[in-house]
């Protein structure tokens, strides 16, 4: 069962940032959290993840609360192409563990 | 990261056929793949993970003998869809995860049964 909570749906105008809750209270102490997004009929795609440092790179930047049971994915510029369903999950960092999806936020960005 | 692909990208079959999804990594030798189903409008569902050299790792209530998976070598791996029916009728995604966590997906295969 996925391990996160996210709201169903957010909103945001073109240009300005958006910034994507998520609830993790059972997180344990090795578990990273990951965000990935899918735009329609198109497999996912990975964003960020982090294990307890704020994280920044060319897409997003990803803001982890102190007692780690929540983050923020923040889109500091969001654009029409940036709608889609986003999905914060929390994983070991290994190879074969597997990535539990649950349902997600979907962002629309409107002009 | 990795690059991941699938073929066919869309299929479409008939009740009773056997369909068959090829996943490969591109880049990168992958002992683990994943597969994954998407029902519209629902969130992906991991179905199984595929093991190089070794069987697939059912999730619980997937049949097993109906979706077949081999992973013949570190870049394929490929499921099989035994005796399709429209109910099956899903979005099917493969994924690579490398050493370091990071999972990179495929575009995806749409299969339709009629």
């Amino acid at each position: 069962d996925a391990k996160t909570t996210q709201p169903p749906s957010m909103d945001c105008a073109e240009g300005r940032a958006a910034n994507l809750p998520c609830n993790h209270s059972t997180i344990s102490g090795n578990e990273y959290v990951y965000w990935y997004r899918q735009i329609h009929s198109q497999g996912p795609q990975y964003i960020i993840h982090g294990l307890k440092n704020n994280e920044t790179n060319e897409m997003a930047s990803l803001i982890i609360t102190e007692d780690r049971k929540s983050s923020t994915l923040i889109l500091p510029h969001a654009t029409l192409r940036d709608t889609a369903v986003y999905y914060c999950i929390v994983s070991y960092n290994t190879g074969f563990q597997k990535l539990v999806f649950g349902t997600g936020t979907r962002l629309l960005v409107s002009p | 990261g990795a690059v991941v692909s699938q073929h066919p990208s869309w299929v479409i079959c008939k009740s009773g056929t056997s369909v068959k999804i090829e996943c490969r990594s591109l880049d990168f030798q992958a002992t683990t793949m994943f597969w994954y189903r998407q029902f519209p409008k629902q969130s992906l569902m991991l179905m199984a993970t595929s093991n190089e050299g070794s069987k697939a790792t059912y999730e619980q209530g997937v049949e097993k003998d109906k979706f077949l998976i081999n992973h013949a070598s570190l870049t394929l791996s490929t499921l099989t869809v035994t005796s399709a029916h429209p109910e099956d009728s899903s979005f099917y995604i493969c994924s690579v995860r490398e050493a370091w966590g990071e999972q990179f997906f495929g575009p995806g295969t749409r299969l339709t049964v009629l």
